[in-house]
C-alpha cells in the first residue's frame, strides 16, 4: 500500500501571501489530520477531517483552514501569511479517527520570507 | 498547560547500551500511548503503541512500559544502533478513535558508535 503523500515538500512564500498545501492519505483511511511542527513546539494539532467534515479542531487562527474530498484527500490553506506560520506541515491518516494508530506524510517545509 | 510532557530535550546513548526514554501526562482520561521516531527532513513514524489496559508491549528491540499510577510511560531500545539516532515523540489520546493525538515535544537520542 503506498504511504500518506503530501505536495508540495518544499514551498517559499512571502507575508500576506496565502498557501495550499495537499495531502492524500493511506488507501482506505478516512481520517486525515493537519499538524504543525516548529523547533521547540512539538506537533502542533490544527484539525481533524473524517467524510468531508472538520471533527476537531486545534488551537489555530481561522487564518488556517482545511477541506476534505470524497476520495479523502484533503487540503489546508493558509490566508494572509506571517513569518511565524514558517513551519513543517504535517499531515495523517487513520482507518477512522485520531485516537488510533496515525501514519504520517513526509511533510511539507514551509518557508515565509 | 502540556499534557504530555517528555522533559528531556536530549538523551546520548553508547551503541549496544540501552536507551530510555520518558514521557509523563497529566490527563487520566488518556488511553492510548504511542511513541513515533522522526528523522529530520521526514514525517513521523510509528514504532509502538500500549493501550491503558496493559502496563508492558514488546516489539523486537522496542519495548513500552505504561505506570498508569504514576502517568508515566517509557520507551526502551536494547541494544540501541546508531541508526536509532532521531527524535522520539510520545503521543497519548482518549475518548476512542475520535479523539486528539497528543503530542510531547519530542527527546533526540544520539546514539555514539
Amino acid at each position: 500500500k503506498a504511504g500518506v503523500t503530501q505536495t508540495p515538500r518544499y514551498l517559499i512564500k512571502t507575508r500576506g501571501q496565502q498557501v495550499t498545501l495537499s495531502c492524500s492519505p493511506i488507501s482506505g483511511h478516512r481520517s486525515v489530520s493537519w499538524y504543525q511542527q516548529t523547533p521547540g513546539q512539538g506537533l502542533q494539532f490544527l484539525f481533524e477531517y473524517f467524510s468531508e467534515t472538520q471533527r476537531n479542531k486545534g488551537n489555530f487562527p481561522g487564518r488556517f483552514s482545511g477541506r476534505q474530498f470524497s476520495n479523502s484527500r484533503s487540503e489546508m490553506n493558509v490566508s494572509t501569511l506571517e513569518l511565524g506560520d514558517s513551519a513543517l506541515y504535517l499531515c495523517a491518516s487513520s482507518l477512522v479517527g485520531p485516537g488510533e494508530t496515525q501514519y504520517f506524510g513526509p511533510g511539507t517545509r514551509l518557508l515565509v520570507l | 498547560d502540556q499534557q504530555v510532557k517528555q522533559n528531556s530535550p536530549s538523551l546520548s546513548v553508547q551503541e549496544g547500551r540501552i536507551s530510555i526514554l520518558n514521557c509523563d501526562y497529566t490527563n487520566s482520561m488518556f488511553d492510548y500511548f504511542l511513541w513515533y521516531k522522526k528523522y529530520p527532513a521526514e514525517g513521523p513514524t510509528f514504532l509502538i503503541s500500549i493501550s491503558s489496559i496493559k502496563d508492558k508491549n514488546e516489539d523486537g528491540r522496542f519495548t513500552v512500559f505504561l505506570n498508569k499510577s504514576a502517568k508515566h510511560l517509557s520507551l526502551h531500545i536494547v541494544p540501541s544502533q546508531p541508526g536509532d539516532s532521531a527524535v522520539y515523540f510520545c503521543a497519548a489520546s482518549g475518548g476512542g478513535s475520535q479523539g486528539n493525538l497528543i503530542f510531547g515535544k519530542g527527546t533526540k537520542l544520539s546514539v555514539k558508535p
